[in-house]
């Protein structure tokens, strides 16, 4: 199987923007969801999408948004860019769970940096 | 609410050493733990996991972890490390109630030394 796919690698925008992301699940995987990466907060956990519903949302701010299509695809959109949204952004998908444990397999991630 | 602690940020060892990545964790409801290794421009990979059974939890590359429910820890260990363990390693909990958020430590960057 194809593994979780991300685009763009790597992006550069301007303090202002808006910019969108995208993730490809692996095959049969209905859940998505996307952590933050940055040296001074580490990994923070965004949100979770099932089923084209956001089902979990971690401790960030409205600017921060996404959404998922019917074939599982997601993408997560920040807007207005801050300096601070510089980050690592990973996308995971997971297996139907199993006694209650999903287990996530992670892409590569998008390397935003906003100057 | 969970949190994670990692308490060495980086862990240098010679090629052919043990090492051992310490991870404590904090929580009021049970969770699965979990080991992720970060190579260098890559996402996160999967080394083990702990869900409930025998303590000591064996994962790939000659990893291993065990759970110390008295002590809330889940340290990582590796009886002789290469050149090619050099990542950065993340400690990481989920709560059992069918919650798919991990909660992460802030990584220990693992160096082996020629």
């Amino acid at each position: 199987k194809a593994g979780v796919t991300q685009t763009p690698r790597y992006l550069i925008k301007t303090r202002g923007q808006q910019v969108t992301l995208s993730c490809s699940p692996i095959s049969g995987h209905r859940s998505v969801s996307w952590y933050q990466q940055t040296p001074g907060q580490g990994l923070q956990f965004l949100f979770e999408y099932f089923s084209e519903t956001q089902r979990n949302k971690g401790n960030f701010p409205g600017r921060f948004s996404g959404r998922q299509f019917s074939n599982s695809r997601s993408e997560m959109n920040v807007s207005t860019l801050e300096l601070g949204d510089s980050a690592l952004y990973l996308c995971a998908s997971s297996t139907p769970p199993t006694g209650g444990l999903y287990e996530q397999y992670f892409g590569p991630g998008t390397r935003l940096t906003v100057t | 609410a969970q949190s994670v602690t990692q308490l060495d940020s980086q862990v240098p060892v010679f090629e052919e050493a043990p090492v051992e990545l310490r991870c404590n964790y904090s929580s009021s409801v049970s969770v699965y733990l979990f080991w992720y290794v970060q190579y260098p421009n890559q996402g996160l990979q999967l080394l083990l996991k702990y869900l409930s059974g025998s303590t000591l939890v064996k994962g790939i590359n000659g990893f291993e972890a065990e759970f110390n429910k008295s002590q809330t820890s889940f340290h990582l260990r590796k009886p002789s490390v290469h050149i090619s363990d050099t990542a950065e390693y993340f400690c990481a909990v989920t709560i059992r109630t069918g919650a798919n958020n991990l909660f992460f430590g802030t990584g220990t960057r693992l160096t082996v030394i020629p």
